[in-house]
Protein backbone atom coordinates (compact mmCIF):
# COMPACT_ATOMS: atom_id res chain seq x y z
CA UNK A 1 0.00 0.00 0.00
CA UNK A 2 1.20 3.48 -0.84
CA UNK A 3 2.10 5.55 2.15
CA UNK A 4 2.45 9.31 2.11
CA UNK A 5 3.68 10.62 5.44
CA UNK A 6 3.51 14.23 6.54
CA UNK A 7 5.86 15.03 9.38
CA UNK A 8 3.39 16.92 11.58
CA UNK A 9 -0.37 16.65 12.07
CA UNK A 10 -0.59 19.97 13.92
CA UNK A 11 1.81 22.89 13.90
CA UNK A 12 1.66 26.30 15.54
CA UNK A 13 4.07 29.03 14.43
CA UNK A 14 4.42 32.77 14.77
CA UNK A 15 4.14 35.47 12.14
CA UNK A 16 7.42 36.00 10.32
CA UNK A 17 8.86 32.58 11.10
CA UNK A 18 10.25 30.33 8.37
CA UNK A 19 8.17 27.15 8.37
CA UNK A 20 9.02 23.78 6.86
CA UNK A 21 6.41 21.13 6.08
CA UNK A 22 7.85 17.76 5.15
CA UNK A 23 6.33 14.97 3.08
CA UNK A 24 7.73 11.52 2.31
CA UNK A 25 6.31 8.83 0.01
CA UNK A 26 7.45 5.23 -0.16
CA UNK A 27 6.29 4.14 -3.63
CA UNK A 28 8.92 5.62 -5.91
CA UNK A 29 6.35 8.01 -7.39
CA UNK A 30 7.58 10.56 -9.90
CA UNK A 31 5.08 13.27 -9.03
CA UNK A 32 4.52 15.01 -5.73
CA UNK A 33 2.10 17.80 -4.88
CA UNK A 34 1.34 20.32 -2.16
CA UNK A 35 -2.23 21.52 -1.72
CA UNK A 36 -3.88 23.94 0.59
CA UNK A 37 -7.40 23.15 1.80
CA UNK A 38 -9.75 25.84 3.12
CA UNK A 39 -13.49 25.54 3.84
CA UNK A 40 -15.60 26.21 0.76
CA UNK A 41 -12.56 26.47 -1.51
CA UNK A 42 -11.69 22.80 -1.92
CA UNK A 43 -8.08 21.89 -2.68
CA UNK A 44 -5.85 24.48 -4.28
CA UNK A 45 -2.53 23.47 -5.77
CA UNK A 46 0.47 25.34 -4.41
CA UNK A 47 3.36 23.59 -6.15
CA UNK A 48 4.11 20.27 -7.74
CA UNK A 49 7.22 18.38 -8.75
CA UNK A 50 7.57 15.80 -11.50
CA UNK A 51 11.18 14.86 -10.81
CA UNK A 52 14.02 15.46 -8.42
CA UNK A 53 15.01 19.14 -8.36
CA UNK A 54 12.14 19.95 -10.72
CA UNK A 55 9.18 22.05 -9.64
CA UNK A 56 6.28 23.89 -11.16
CA UNK A 57 4.05 26.57 -9.71
CA UNK A 58 0.46 25.68 -9.07
CA UNK A 59 -2.44 28.05 -8.70
CA UNK A 60 -1.42 29.81 -5.47
CA UNK A 61 2.40 29.77 -5.15
CA UNK A 62 2.81 33.24 -3.63
CA UNK A 63 4.48 33.14 -0.23
CA UNK A 64 5.60 29.54 -0.65
CA UNK A 65 8.59 27.68 -2.04
CA UNK A 66 9.42 23.98 -2.34
CA UNK A 67 12.40 21.67 -2.35
CA UNK A 68 12.82 18.22 -3.80
CA UNK A 69 16.36 16.98 -3.28
CA UNK A 70 15.41 13.30 -3.17
CA UNK A 71 12.69 11.48 -5.07
CA UNK A 72 10.80 10.41 -1.97
CA UNK A 73 10.77 13.76 -0.16
CA UNK A 74 8.99 17.00 -1.02
CA UNK A 75 9.20 19.97 1.32
CA UNK A 76 6.96 23.03 1.45
CA UNK A 77 8.53 26.19 2.83
CA UNK A 78 6.77 29.28 4.10
CA UNK A 79 9.52 31.87 3.83
CA UNK A 80 7.91 34.33 6.25
CA UNK A 81 4.71 32.98 7.70
CA UNK A 82 1.64 35.17 7.78
CA UNK A 83 -1.73 34.69 9.46
CA UNK A 84 -3.45 34.20 6.10
CA UNK A 85 -1.42 31.04 5.66
CA UNK A 86 -3.27 29.37 8.51
CA UNK A 87 -4.78 26.35 6.80
CA UNK A 88 -4.77 22.58 6.26
CA UNK A 89 -1.90 21.48 4.02
CA UNK A 90 -2.08 18.22 2.10
CA UNK A 91 0.73 16.41 0.35
CA UNK A 92 0.06 13.91 -2.44
CA UNK A 93 1.98 11.75 -4.85
CA UNK A 94 1.30 9.69 -7.95
CA UNK A 95 2.97 7.84 -10.77
CA UNK A 96 2.56 8.33 -14.47
CA UNK A 97 3.56 4.74 -15.24
CA UNK A 98 0.64 3.22 -17.12
CA UNK A 99 -0.98 6.60 -17.57
CA UNK A 100 -1.88 9.34 -15.12
CA UNK A 101 -2.73 7.48 -11.94
CA UNK A 102 -4.75 8.58 -8.90
CA UNK A 103 -3.06 10.74 -6.33
CA UNK A 104 -2.36 9.31 -2.88
CA UNK A 105 -2.66 11.72 0.03
CA UNK A 106 -1.07 12.14 3.40
CA UNK A 107 -3.18 12.85 6.50
CA UNK A 108 -2.52 16.56 6.32
CA UNK A 109 -0.85 19.18 8.49
CA UNK A 110 -3.09 21.69 10.20
CA UNK A 111 -0.96 24.83 10.46
CA UNK A 112 -1.84 27.79 12.65
CA UNK A 113 0.07 31.04 12.33
CA UNK A 114 -0.33 33.32 15.34
CA UNK B 1 -11.63 26.62 -18.94
CA UNK B 2 -11.15 23.41 -17.03
CA UNK B 3 -13.34 23.09 -13.98
CA UNK B 4 -15.16 20.72 -11.66
CA UNK B 5 -18.48 21.66 -10.08
CA UNK B 6 -20.08 20.00 -7.11
CA UNK B 7 -23.35 21.90 -6.82
CA UNK B 8 -24.31 20.59 -3.37
CA UNK B 9 -22.25 21.96 -0.49
CA UNK B 10 -24.14 19.96 2.14
CA UNK B 11 -26.36 16.90 1.87
CA UNK B 12 -28.24 15.20 4.71
CA UNK B 13 -29.68 11.70 4.38
CA UNK B 14 -31.08 9.16 6.78
CA UNK B 15 -29.18 5.98 7.47
CA UNK B 16 -30.32 3.29 5.04
CA UNK B 17 -31.46 5.79 2.40
CA UNK B 18 -29.93 6.01 -1.05
CA UNK B 19 -27.38 8.68 -1.93
CA UNK B 20 -26.37 10.54 -5.05
CA UNK B 21 -23.66 13.20 -5.08
CA UNK B 22 -23.39 15.30 -8.21
CA UNK B 23 -20.28 16.21 -10.15
CA UNK B 24 -20.04 18.12 -13.43
CA UNK B 25 -16.81 18.82 -15.22
CA UNK B 26 -15.46 20.90 -18.04
CA UNK B 27 -12.33 19.53 -19.64
CA UNK B 28 -10.89 19.93 -23.10
CA UNK B 29 -9.52 16.44 -23.55
CA UNK B 30 -10.59 12.96 -22.50
CA UNK B 31 -10.62 13.12 -18.72
CA UNK B 32 -9.65 10.79 -15.97
CA UNK B 33 -12.29 11.11 -13.25
CA UNK B 34 -12.01 10.37 -9.55
CA UNK B 35 -14.03 10.46 -6.36
CA UNK B 36 -12.28 10.86 -3.02
CA UNK B 37 -13.60 10.80 0.54
CA UNK B 38 -12.17 12.74 3.47
CA UNK B 39 -13.06 11.83 7.04
CA UNK B 40 -12.57 14.54 9.68
CA UNK B 41 -8.91 15.28 10.34
CA UNK B 42 -7.74 12.90 7.64
CA UNK B 43 -6.34 13.09 4.14
CA UNK B 44 -8.24 12.11 1.02
CA UNK B 45 -8.90 8.46 0.24
CA UNK B 46 -9.66 7.28 -3.28
CA UNK B 47 -13.15 5.79 -3.65
CA UNK B 48 -13.11 5.04 -7.36
CA UNK B 49 -11.75 6.13 -10.70
CA UNK B 50 -12.82 6.19 -14.33
CA UNK B 51 -10.27 5.99 -17.10
CA UNK B 52 -12.13 4.35 -20.00
CA UNK B 53 -14.41 1.45 -20.84
CA UNK B 54 -17.55 0.65 -18.87
CA UNK B 55 -19.15 3.92 -17.82
CA UNK B 56 -20.41 2.49 -14.54
CA UNK B 57 -17.52 1.99 -12.16
CA UNK B 58 -17.51 0.27 -8.81
CA UNK B 59 -15.47 1.51 -5.89
CA UNK B 60 -14.74 0.73 -2.29
CA UNK B 61 -17.25 0.90 0.58
CA UNK B 62 -20.16 0.04 -1.75
CA UNK B 63 -19.95 3.22 -3.84
CA UNK B 64 -20.39 3.43 -7.61
CA UNK B 65 -20.26 6.23 -10.14
CA UNK B 66 -21.54 6.67 -13.67
CA UNK B 67 -19.73 8.61 -16.38
CA UNK B 68 -22.08 10.40 -18.76
CA UNK B 69 -20.12 12.10 -21.50
CA UNK B 70 -23.17 13.84 -23.01
CA UNK B 71 -23.91 15.50 -19.66
CA UNK B 72 -20.28 15.99 -18.59
CA UNK B 73 -21.20 14.33 -15.33
CA UNK B 74 -19.71 11.76 -13.00
CA UNK B 75 -22.21 11.29 -10.17
CA UNK B 76 -21.46 9.17 -7.13
CA UNK B 77 -24.11 6.80 -5.78
CA UNK B 78 -24.68 4.40 -2.92
CA UNK B 79 -27.88 2.39 -2.52
CA UNK B 80 -27.90 2.37 1.30
CA UNK B 81 -25.94 4.84 3.38
CA UNK B 82 -24.27 3.88 6.66
CA UNK B 83 -23.58 6.28 9.52
CA UNK B 84 -19.84 5.80 8.89
CA UNK B 85 -20.25 7.39 5.43
CA UNK B 86 -20.55 10.82 7.00
CA UNK B 87 -17.59 12.70 5.53
CA UNK B 88 -16.67 15.17 2.81
CA UNK B 89 -16.57 13.95 -0.76
CA UNK B 90 -14.49 15.41 -3.57
CA UNK B 91 -14.77 14.90 -7.29
CA UNK B 92 -11.60 15.42 -9.34
CA UNK B 93 -10.54 15.39 -12.98
CA UNK B 94 -7.07 14.68 -14.30
CA UNK B 95 -5.53 14.76 -17.71
CA UNK B 96 -4.83 11.86 -20.00
CA UNK B 97 -2.32 13.80 -22.01
CA UNK B 98 1.26 12.84 -21.35
CA UNK B 99 2.90 15.52 -19.29
CA UNK B 100 -0.37 16.75 -17.83
CA UNK B 101 0.24 16.55 -14.14
CA UNK B 102 -2.39 18.75 -12.64
CA UNK B 103 -5.65 17.58 -11.17
CA UNK B 104 -8.67 19.80 -10.66
CA UNK B 105 -10.77 19.24 -7.55
CA UNK B 106 -14.32 20.29 -6.84
CA UNK B 107 -15.08 22.25 -3.69
CA UNK B 108 -16.53 19.20 -1.98
CA UNK B 109 -19.89 17.96 -0.66
CA UNK B 110 -20.25 17.41 3.05
CA UNK B 111 -22.50 14.44 3.86
CA UNK B 112 -24.40 14.20 7.12
CA UNK B 113 -26.13 10.93 8.03
CA UNK B 114 -29.09 10.89 10.40
CA UNK B 115 -29.57 7.88 12.63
Amino acid sequence: DVKVTQSSRYLVKRTGEKVFLECVQDMDHENMFWYRQDPGLGLRLIYFSYDVKMKEKGDIPEGYSVSREKKERFSLILESASTNQTSMYLCASNTIRGGNQPQHFGDGTRLSIL
Amino acid sequence: AQSVTQPDIHITVSEGASLELRCNYSYGATPYLFWYVQSPGQGLQLLLKYFSGDTLVQGIKGFEAEFKRSQSSFNLRKPSVHWSDAAEYFCAVGGTTSGTYKYIFGTGTRLKVLA
